[in-house]
């Protein structure tokens, strides 16, 4: 079955830039969707088919997907970017949606 | 303004079925493309997409979970039930309901979820 990949922990500076990586074979292939998810709270779709952002989302959040990898870039990063960060595509496999395991962002 | 809201037991027995309804409004599950589906998330781990139902019923599922799992929809109540048998306390966690609209294979919105606790 299709697997995601993501680095557990990722601690960043405010202000600095935050990238938050999501790794399955030949994802490039694929749709990614990224939700944050603050401690407590609601998920929250920040990005949806690798680069399009809901209407409310900053443009600080953006991403990209080439090859094996998709990347969720936070530029400008403020202490509000605090979260979980879940990627997620369609397992056409199974033709069911896939989460990744999480990332969880630490602003410093 | 499109809202979904989940309801339920928040406690169930080991062995019990647990069912739980997400009554939504702001859309139809009739239009084109779009889904409601349910995502759970024990504490402090990943989210995990359960069930989906689709505009004209079809359905789709987790495949570790599937012979557990059954999802329907009510549309002239704007309701969508699932039921998961045999609940074990590695079911606990928290439940949401989400849409998945047209066009994308995403959840674009969510409910607060609710809690659910499996436990003699």
């Amino acid at each position: 079955s299709y697997e995601l990949t993501q680095t557990p922990s990722v601690s960043v500076a405010p202000g600095q830039t935050a990238k938050i990586t999501c790794g399955g074979d030949s994802l490039e292939r694929r749709a990614v969707h990224w939700y944050h998810q603050r401690a407590g709270q609601v998920p929250v779709l920040v990005v949806f088919n690798n680069n399009n952002r809901p209407s409310g989302i900053p443009e600080r959040f953006s991403g990209s997907n080439s090859g094996n990898t998709a990347t969720l870039t936070i530029s400008r990063v403020e202490a509000g970017d605090e979260a979980d960060y879940y990627c997620q595509v369609w397992d056409s496999d199974s033709d069911h949606p896939l989460f990744g395991a999480g990332t969880k962002v630490t602003v410093l | 303004q499109i809202t979904l809201n989940e309801s339920g037991p928040a406690m169930v027995k080991p062995t019990e079925t647990l069912t739980l309804t997400c009554t939504f409004s702001g859309f139809s599950l009739s239009t084109d493309g779009v889904g409601v589906g349910w995502i759970r998330q024990p504490p402090g781990k990943a989210l995990e997409c359960l069930a989906l139902i689709y505009w004209d019923d079809d359905k789709s599922y987790s495949p570790s979970l599937k012979s557990r799992l059954t999802i329907a929809r009510d549309t002239s109540k704007n309701q969508v039930v699932l039921t998961m048998t045999n609940m074990d306390p590695v079911d606990t966690g928290r439940y949401y309901c989400g849409r998945k609209p047209t066009g994308v294979g995403t959840f674009d919105i969510w409910g607060q979820g609710t809690m659910v606790t499996v436990s003699s």
